[in-house]
């Protein structure tokens, strides 16, 4: 079974750009969450998607959005880039709604972000 | 303060040793993960506890909710062990959604 994938794994923008980050849940998984992890910040949860339907934001500004595809595809944008938000961008699935959930979750290998 | 709390922060050690890394938490955490980071970022999921104590391998991990804390514990270590540890806790019931909130994370360095 194919784990979670992100892509692109590394990229490079400049300021005032904007990014779009995606994350391919493993085959039956609903849940969809995203987080950044920063040196200074540690993880910080980002937002979580299920169904198509954003359940839970973080406490990050605007510029940063995301949504939910049917196949259960997720994609995350970061509008207006500023330096700060260089960081590894994870995202992780789980089988919520599955009976045999246990409430483990499985993580992709991240995007890692630079803004110059 | 940070609503998770993890110590030590740095942990060095030698092979074969007991590990023992803490985590402590103020909010209304419900169940909480233990997570491991390789260097180059990739995570994994150890454990999801509510109560009580689970056991794979090597690895133990016990929490009490009623007194806010979890323990990470490694037997026999062994330099593969040495990663980033980090504790985090849902702040909604377990089968809602998960906001998860992280604890700063406990490097463990396992010399040979």
């Amino acid at each position: 079974k194919a784990g979670v994938t992100q892509t692109p794994r590394y990229l490079i923008k400049t300021r005032g750009q904007q990014v779009t980050l995606s994350c391919s849940p493993i085959s039956g998984h609903r849940s969809v969450s995203w987080y950044q992890q920063t040196p200074g910040q540690g993880l910080q949860f980002l937002f979580e998607y299920f169904s198509e339907t954003q359940r839970n934001k973080g406490n990050f500004p605007g510029r940063f959005s995301g949504r939910q595809f049917s196949n259960s595809r997720s994609e995350m944008n970061v509008s207006t880039l500023e330096l700060g938000d260089s960081a590894l961008y994870l995202c992780a699935s789980s089988p919520q709604g599955d009976s045999r959930y246990t409430g483990e979750l499985f993580f992709g290998e991240g995007s890692r972000l630079t803004v110059l | 303060k940070n609503e998770v709390e993890q110590s030590p922060q740095n942990l060095t050690a030698q092979e074969g040793e007991f590990i023992t890394i803490n985590c402590s938490y103020s909010v209304g955490i419900s169940a909480l993960h233990w997570l491991q980071q390789h260097p180059g970022g990739g995570i994994v999921s150890l454990f999801m506890l509510s109560s009580g104590k689970k056991k794979h391998g090597r690895l133990i991990a016990t929490i009490n909710i009623q007194e806010k804390h979890s323990s990470l514990h490694i037997t026999a270590s062994h330099p593969r062990d040495s990663a980033v540890y980090i504790c985090a806790g849902p702040t909604r019931p377990l089968q809602g959604a998960q906001k998860l909130v992280f604890g700063q994370g406990t490097r463990l360095t396992i010399n040979p």
